[in-house]
């Protein structure tokens, strides 16, 4: 069964340092999301991409986040710098244009970012 | 592994009891739920849907119902299992273009064998 890819799985780094997240969604899907997930909430979107464009893009903090999908497939999150605050999982998924589907986001299993 | 969620509300029942799991939902413009699954350290998955127009869909062990008038949804699981022990987290989302789903907040289910 096709799955969402996401690395690296843990990442600790320093404040003030960058990090940088990968995701490889389903193969075909054009619709990719990034969701942050703060221990004991429920995930929260970040950004949206319809193919390379970004579709939604309101709750991303763009003085420290970036995000691109420069070919309408995988995807790379950036955070610099990192604060203390940024630790959580971050969450890729992805989803089909399909009709009868396109309701359905598959998520990966997630980037769990801790920052010291 | 990793621990989902510290603080959540916790259900706890016995294997083979049929479980229900409540979701307060936040905009009564919403299309589209959806039930998740989390389980420690993976990320959520895709349990059962319903559409606003609906007030009740069932799947395999899983039924959902929807209250549109209190804003309430409900995940009902059947002869429940120790494999079922998870978070769930209801979500809503719109029949437009921008479907990013908005997630209330979860529960966690443990199942006593």
């Amino acid at each position: 069964e096709a799955e969402v890819a996401q690395s690296p799985r843990y990442k600790i780094t320093e404040k003030s340092q960058a990090v940088a997240f990968w995701c490889d969604p389903i193969s075909g899907h054009a619709t990719l999301y990034w969701y942050r997930q703060i221990l004991g909430q429920g995930p929260e979107l970040l950004v949206q991409f319809q193919d390379e464009s970004v579709v939604d893009d309101s709750q991303l903090p763009k003085d420290r986040f970036s995000a691109e999908r420069l070919k309408g497939v995988d995807s790379t999150l950036k955070i610099q710098p990192a604060e203390l605050g940024d630790s959580a999982m971050y969450l890729c998924a992805s989803s089909s244009d399909d009709m009868t589907e396109k309701y359905e986001q598959y998520f990966g299993p997630g980037t769990r970012l801790t920052v010291t | 592994g990793e621990n989902v969620g510290l603080h959540l509300p916790t259900l706890s029942v016995q294997e083979g009891d049929n479980s229900i799991i409540n979701c307060a939902y936040s905009n009564s413009a919403s299309d589209y739920f959806i039930w998740y699954k989390q389980e420690s350290g993976k990320g959520p998955q895709f349990i059962i849907d319903i559409r606003s127009n609906m007030d009740k869909r069932q799947g395999q062990r899983v039924t959902v119902l929807l209250n549109k008038t209190v804003k309430h949804l409900s995940l009902q699981i059947a002869a429940t299992q120790p494999g079922d022990s998870a978070v769930y987290f209801c979500a809503e989302t719109f029949d437009t273009g921008r479907r990013a789903l908005t997630f209330g907040s979860g529960t966690r289910l443990q199942v006593q064998p």
